[in-house]
């Protein structure tokens, strides 16, 4: 089944810095969403984003999409140590039913 | 706010025992989903309903079953507990039937570990 991958694995910053993630795909997608996961809890969707469109901002968040590559990244400006946890991507194929999870980037961010 | 609550953050239960997992939102939305969260294989989905009374397998269906006999309220059931159902549990809904798997709300999850 399709699964996005995130890039890197694990990422640490000083607060201030941006926070770059990568998501990759496999097949063809309907949308693309972001959810975030703070230690212990649930997640929390951040933006979503269709595939006809190339790029969305929400905030201090701002996705981008290239369907020709099968990517995304979700960029975070100016972090803050809140901006502390794990970060997902998720896709819905054009042929499936599922909304398909990647394993996650770890994000610390250093006060 | 959209809240999905689970009934339980931590659950201990033994080996063969039934378990049930409940899960409530408040907001009228159509659809709701159980995940199993465990590391190095992320969010796997278990079974998902899009209305009352109606219940579809997910990726990973085997030793579960679930109920939705109301609109807000969606459990999960481990007929007969086994150690490697130990897992963080997530609930999740979606408010249109029409885009089930957009913009899910999640609950704080259940760590069930089975002893």
């Amino acid at each position: 089944s399709q699964q996005g991958e995130e890039d890197p694995q694990a990422l640490s910053i000083q607060e201030g810095e941006n926070a770059t993630m990568n998501c990759s795909y496999k097949t063809s997608i309907n949308n693309l969403q972001w959810y975030r996961q703070n230690s212990g809890r649930g997640l929390v969707h951040l933006i979503l984003i269709r595939s006809n469109e190339r790029e969305k901002h929400s905030g201090r968040l701002r996705v981008t999409l290239d369907t020709s590559k099968k990517s995304s990244s979700l960029l975070i400006t100016a972090s803050r140590a809140a901006d502390t946890a794990s970060y997902f991507c998720a896709t819905v194929s054009t042929s499936g039913s599922r909304l398909t999870f990647g394993e996650g980037t770890q994000l610390t961010v250093n006060p | 706010d959209v809240k999905v609550t689970q009934s339980s953050r931590y659950l201990v239960k033994r080996t063969g025992e039934k378990v049930f997992l409940e899960c409530v939102q408040d907001m009228d939305h159509e659809n709701m989903f159980w995940y199993r969260q465990d590391p190095g294989l992320g969010l796997r989905l278990i079974y998902f309903s899009y209305d009352v009374k109606m219940k579809e397998k997910g990726d990973i269906p085997e030793g579960y079953s679930v109920s939705r006999e109301k609109k807000e309220r969606f459990s999960l059931i481990l007929e007969s507990a086994s150690t490697n159902q130990t897992s963080m549990y997530l609930c999740a809904s979606s408010l249109f039937r029409r885009a089930p798997n957009e913009k899910l709300f999640f609950g704080s999850g259940t760590q069930l570990s089975v002893l």
